[in-house]
Formats: structure tokens, C-alpha cells, sequence
């Protein structure tokens, strides 16, 4: 079935260096969307990619999407503790028989991002 | 998120249970689901709806079942309560698929000793 898989699990960081995490899915993705969920919260829906290649800037964040539409990444330039957080990527699942998919998403497992003072 | 709540946040119950979840929104959204979180394997789907009464099985239906009985309310039952089923459980809802993300639920922590 579909996968999406991403990378690292846990990253450690001090303050102020950059982080990056990558999402790789198994098959072709109409659109990637990217969640944040703080420790013991919920996840929050931070953006989404449709078209091949795009980059969008949030801010400190990137989000690129592939040319082939099969991996993004996420990266955070001069991080600080506020990013703390586990960083999650989700796809649409694929509908049986091409049908639609009802807005189901397929979530990779997350990054756990630590940024020490 | 002030249009989605989910009930209740913590529940320890014991093997062999019923439970009831309940999720309830604001926003009028058509399509809600409910995933279960677990370290490492990050959020699974269980269920979900798109419409009321239109309800389908996700990845993990599995000891799970859902209901619709009117737009803002989806509430998901574990029927038999099992330890594989100790989980953190979030809703969310969306408005139209592919047109924006999810706006999740605060969670329900439930516990099955």
C-alpha cells in the first residue's frame, strides 16, 4: 500500500542551527501538506504543496516540493525553542480503483525536533 | 481549534468495555476523520466520514466503529476495549480535500488496563 517515510525520526539541534526534515512517498502525490504538533498537543496544519517543484517560504521555514511530486522537505533556518515540536508530512491516499480518495491523508511517522538553549 | 472539540480528553477504562469518543465541530465541514496516534508509527486512520451517515473503514478499523447521525457530530466506539487499543485518538475535520489541511481536535487520551 501507500507508505510515506520520513527523515530523521528525532534531530537535535542548539538554537540557531538550521534543521531540515525530508518525505519521501511511494507514489506519485497530488499534493504534500505539512502539520506541526508542539509536545502534548494537536497537530497544526502549517501548508500545502501541489504543483511540481514549488517552494514556498513561511517566515524561518521551506517547503519544497519534488519535481517528480514523490518527496518534499521541510527546513527551519536559525532555529529557536519555539520550534520545538514534531514536524509531520501527509499525502492523499489513493482511492480504490482511481476513485476518489475523500480527503484521506497518509501521514509520515514525524520528526521529533529538540532545540537545546 | 475553537471549531472542532473532542470529548472526553482523558478516559481510563478497563478490557473488555465499550467506549464512545465523541468529536463535535462548528465549521459545517462535510468530511471528518478520526486517527489514532502511537510512537512510531505516527497517525493512522481509522475511520472517516463524508457525510452524514456516510461513513468508511480506514487502515486500523479494526475492534472500531463509527457513526454520523448529523453533521457535527462523529462519534467513534471501540466496542470490546483491548491494551492494543491504549492510544492518544484525534479527530479532524476538512472543509473540501486537496483545497487546504486538516484542523484536528485537541485529542482524547484513553487508557485500557
Amino acid at each position: 500500500g501507500q507508505q510515506v517515510m520520513q527523515i530523521p525520526q528525532y534531530q537535535h539541534v542548539q538554537e540557531g542551527e538550521d534543521f531540515t526534515t525530508y518525505c519521501n512517498s511511494s507514489t506519485t502525490l497530488s499534493n504534500i501538506q505539512w502539520y506541526k504538533q508542539r509536545p502534548g498537543g494537536h497537530p497544526v496544519f502549517l501548508i500545502q504543496l501541489v504543483k511540481s517543484g514549488e517552494v514556498k517560504k513561511q517566515k524561518r521555514l521551506t517547503f519544497q516540493f519534488g519535481e517528480a511530486k514523490k518527496n518534499s522537505s521541510l527546513h527551519i533556518t536559525a532555529t529557536q525553542t519555539t520550534d520545538v515540536g514534531t514536524y509531520f508530512c501527509a499525502g492523499p491516499r489513493v482511492g480504490v480503483a482511481g476513485g476518489t480518495s475523500y480527503g484521506k491523508l497518509t501521514f509520515g511517522q514525524g520528526t521529533i525536533l529538540t532545540v537545546h538553549p | 481549534d475553537a471549531g472542532i472539540t473532542q470529548s472526553p480528553r482523558h478516559k481510563v477504562t478497563e478490557t473488555g468495555t465499550p467506549v464512545t469518543l465523541r468529536c463535535h465541530q462548528t465549521e459545517n465541514h462535510r468530511y471528518m476523520y478520526w486517527y489514532r496516534q502511537d510512537p512510531g508509527h505516527g497517525l493512522r486512520l481509522i475511520h472517516y466520514s463524508y457525510g452524514v451517515k456516510d461513513t468508511d473503514k480506514g487502515e486500523v478499523s479494526d475492534g472500531y466503529s463509527v457513526s454520523r447521525s448529523k453533521t457535527e457530530d462523529f462519534l467513534l466506539t471501540l466496542e470490546s476495549a483491548t491494551s492494543s487499543q491504549t492510544s492518544v485518538y484525534f479527530c479532524a475535520i476538512s472543509e473540501m480535500p486537496g483545497t487546504g489541511g486538516y484542523t484536528f481536535g485537541s485529542g482524547t487520551r484513553l487508557t485500557v488496563v
